[in-house]
């Protein structure tokens, strides 16, 4: 299976921040990464998909990069409906695996 | 609007059986794959099993070890999650969520991606 390692498992910024998270395969999976934001006491919602790619009605504040193995979500201008968890996913092969999510706070 | 209503979640006991539902609405059921995540209270996500939109193709995870079943009913535009042998392990919010994504200008049926949740169905595993 494909391990999915997220970093960091939190982070606290300040509104208008700039906010990177990143996530590394333990094996390639090419662009075949989602991004999801879970809100507290809600279910997830797609962000990015293969790799870059915005999911219609998200925010242009998000992004996603792929650097090699890396990959990144960035929030360029933190606000405050942005507090949540982020999580990443591979998309490449079955079983589908999860990183461990980064919770965002203000 | 695409709408996924879970249901079925409840307390059972260790070994015992359950069988989620998801009612699913706003889109074409067929043309999209399915699947249901799991989350562990205080935890992250967990994919659980999925299958393709003619239902054809099944896909689990390793921890399911036969135990779990999904399913679905096309004519009733229902998903299912038969779930047998339960341990506490199991206990979590499931949910289901329909596969693909959206770009600005076209909805594309690609497996793998989940662009839309239901709110979830607690499955409580206690003696």
């Amino acid at each position: 299976d494909i391990q999915m390692t997220q970093s960091p498992s939190s982070v606290s910024a300040s509104v208008g921040d700039v906010v990177t998270i990143t996530c590394r395969a333990s094996r390639a999976v090419s662009d075949w990464l989602a991004w999801y934001q879970q809100k507290p006491g809600q279910a997830p919602k797609l962000l990015i998909y293969v790799a870059s790619r915005l999911q219609r009605g998200v925010p242009l504040r998000f992004s996603g990069h792929r650097s090699g193995p890396d990959f990144t979500l960035t929030i360029s201008g933190l606000q405050p409906e942005d507090v949540a968890t982020y999580y990443c996913q591979q998309a490449d092969s079955f079983p589908l695996t999860f990183g461990g999510g980064t919770k965002v706070e203000i | 609007e695409v709408q996924l209503l879970e249901s079925g979640g409840t307390l059972v006991q260790p070994g015992g059986s359950l069988r989620l539902s998801c009612a699913a609405s706003g889109f074409t059921f067929s043309l999209y794959g399915m699947g249901w995540v799991r989350q562990a209270p205080g935890k992250g996500l967990e994919w659980v099993a999925g299958l393709s939109g003619s239902g054809a193709e099944t896909n689990s995870a390793d921890f399911v070890e036969g135990r779990f079943s999904i399913s679905r009913d096309n004519s009733k535009k229902m998903l299912y999650l038969q779930m047998n042998s339960l341990r506490a392990e199991d206990t979590a919010v499931y949910y289901c969520a329909k596969e693909g994504y959206c770009s600005n200008t076209s909805c594309y049926a690609e497996r793998k991606h989940f662009d839309s949740w239901g709110q979830g169905t607690l499955v409580t595993v206690s003696s």
